[in-house]
């Protein structure tokens, strides 16, 4: 079945520090979206994208559709304690009935 | 503007029981959707419904039962828990087919002993 690939499992990063997620795939879906969870609590959506090299922002976060429309990456700048918590890619295909792909996640700790 | 609901949030059962997770939505979203959460695993879908009384089978369905008499009620039914069936569950719901994001309830702990 299809995959996204998101690596490393954990990352570890300053306040203030940059940092950029991947996720990749061995499928072409029509529409990337980024969430993050933070602990007790469900997914909340950070970031939809839907076509092709779209860039899009919201405030400190920035996400890309690939161009190739099997990868899409996630910037958070300047980053602060409370960007604490899991990211996740999901890739969506059209007609699928809605259904996601998920990657398994990034687990970011932000040290101050 | 309440959302989409999850109940109970943390649930205690034995193996063997039969355990029930409610998940109420007031979008009137078409889309509802089950997954499990588990280490290494990340999100699972279990199993989701285009509409009323249309359900379908996801990743991982087998050990559970769902319904939909209502478009605004999804509950989850483990028939005979099992130790394996030990996860967070979560719900969630879109308006349609086309492409829409899901939108998240905050989960149900469960633990089977």
């Amino acid at each position: 079945g299809q995959q996204l690939n998101q690596s490393p499992q954990s990352m570890f990063i300053q306040e203030g520090e940059d940092v950029s997620m991947n996720c990749t795939s061995s499928s072409i879906f029509n529409t990337w979206l980024w969430y993050k969870q933070d602990p007790g609590e469900g997914p909340v959506l950070l970031i939809a994208l839907y076509k092709a090299g779209e860039l899009t922002s919201n405030g400190r976060l920035t996400a890309q559709f690939g161009i190739t429309r099997k990868d899409s990456f996630l910037n958070i700048s300047a980053s602060i304690p409370s960007d604490v918590g899991i990211y996740f890619c999901a890739g969506q295909l059209s007609g699928a009935n809605s259904k996601l792909t998920f990657g398994k996640g990034i687990t970011l700790s932000v040290r101050p | 503007d309440a959302g989409i609901t999850q109940s109970p949030r943390y649930k205690i059962t034995e193996t063997g029981r039969q355990v029930t997770l409610m998940c109420h939505q007031t979008w009137s979203h078409s889309y509802m959707f089950w997954y499990r959460q588990d280490l290494g695993h990340g999100l699972r879908l279990i199993y989701y419904s285009a509409a009323a009384d249309i359900t379908d089978k996801g990743e991982v369905p087998d050990g559970y039962v769902v319904s939909r008499s209502k478009t605004e009620n999804f509950p989850l039914t483990l028939e005979s828990a099992t130790r394996s069936q030990t996860s967070v569950y979560f719900c969630a719901s879109t308006p349609t087919g086309g492409g829409q994001p899901q939108h998240f309830g905050d989960g149900t702990r469960l633990s089977i002993l």
